[in-house]
């Protein structure tokens, strides 16, 4: 069946980076975008950024310009969030998406940003 | 950006009552790529509808959504146990695509 699956929950320090992996499967990847879409706790969806695995195209949010980055790996179906620079406000559920208008959604990761 | 209001923020309402919810964007939606999702504590949002008015696959009949430009509803005709949750409404035909603020559904 098609399922997206991200990986487990992280635990980073103030300053850190953190890399979020979601793998595809029950589909031709190339043909369906990916979304990126976190959620603070007890807040709502926030919309980070699409990427496009035919051709490796992203589009990010403005105001993660600069420390946010998509990529996608076609040849294991796997999609890859990274943030670098992470503070308290990062933490969060980060979950990806198939397509502009998630259809399909991976289970989400639990970012905690904590000195 | 094109930014998504939603209300009510909350509605309160009984089961197999008739749910009405709003959602406003300050510009207009490009072909009325708005989409509706449900989510329930602690899982991952659900596509209810897409294209403004299109039932995503396996969700029932009793989901409607309509609208155009810049004022969209979802509609829940009669609610089930099932249905109290929040909903979020987002657009994806111009980037940067945004997400309404939620709407919460909670039983009366």
């Amino acid at each position: 069946q098609v399922q997206l699956v991200q990986s487990g929950g992280e635990v980073k320090k103030p300053g850190a980076s953190v890399r979020v992996s979601c793998k595809a499967s029950g589909y031709t990847f190339t043909t369906s975008g990916i979304t990126w879409v976190r959620q603070a706790p007890g807040q709502g969806l926030e919309w980070m950024g699409w990427i496009n695995p035919k051709n490796g195209n992203a589009n990010y949010a403005q105001k993660f310009q600069g420390r946010l980055t998509m990529t996608t790996d076609t040849s294991t179906t796997t999609a890859y969030m990274e943030l670098t620079s992470l503070t308290s406000d990062d933490t969060a559920v980060y979950f990806c998406g198939r397509t502009r208008s998630p259809d399909i959604w991976g289970q989400g990761t639990m970012v905690s940003v904590s000195s | 950006e094109i930014v998504l209001t939603q209300s009510p923020g909350t509605l309160s309402l009984s089961p197999e009552e008739r749910a009405t919810l709003s959602c406003r964007a300050s510009q207009t939606v490009n072909s009325n790529y708005l989409a509706w999702y449900q989510q329930q504590p602690g899982q991952a949002p659900r596509l209810l509808i897409y294209g403004a008015s299109n039932r995503a696959t396996g969700i029932p009949d009793r989901f409607s959504g309509s609208g155009s430009g810049t004022d969209f509803t979802l509609t829940i005709s009669r609610l089930e146990p099932e249905d109290f949750a929040v909903y979020y409404c987002q657009q994806y035909g111009t980037l940067p695509f945004t997400f309404g603020p939620g709407t919460k559904v909670d039983i009366k």
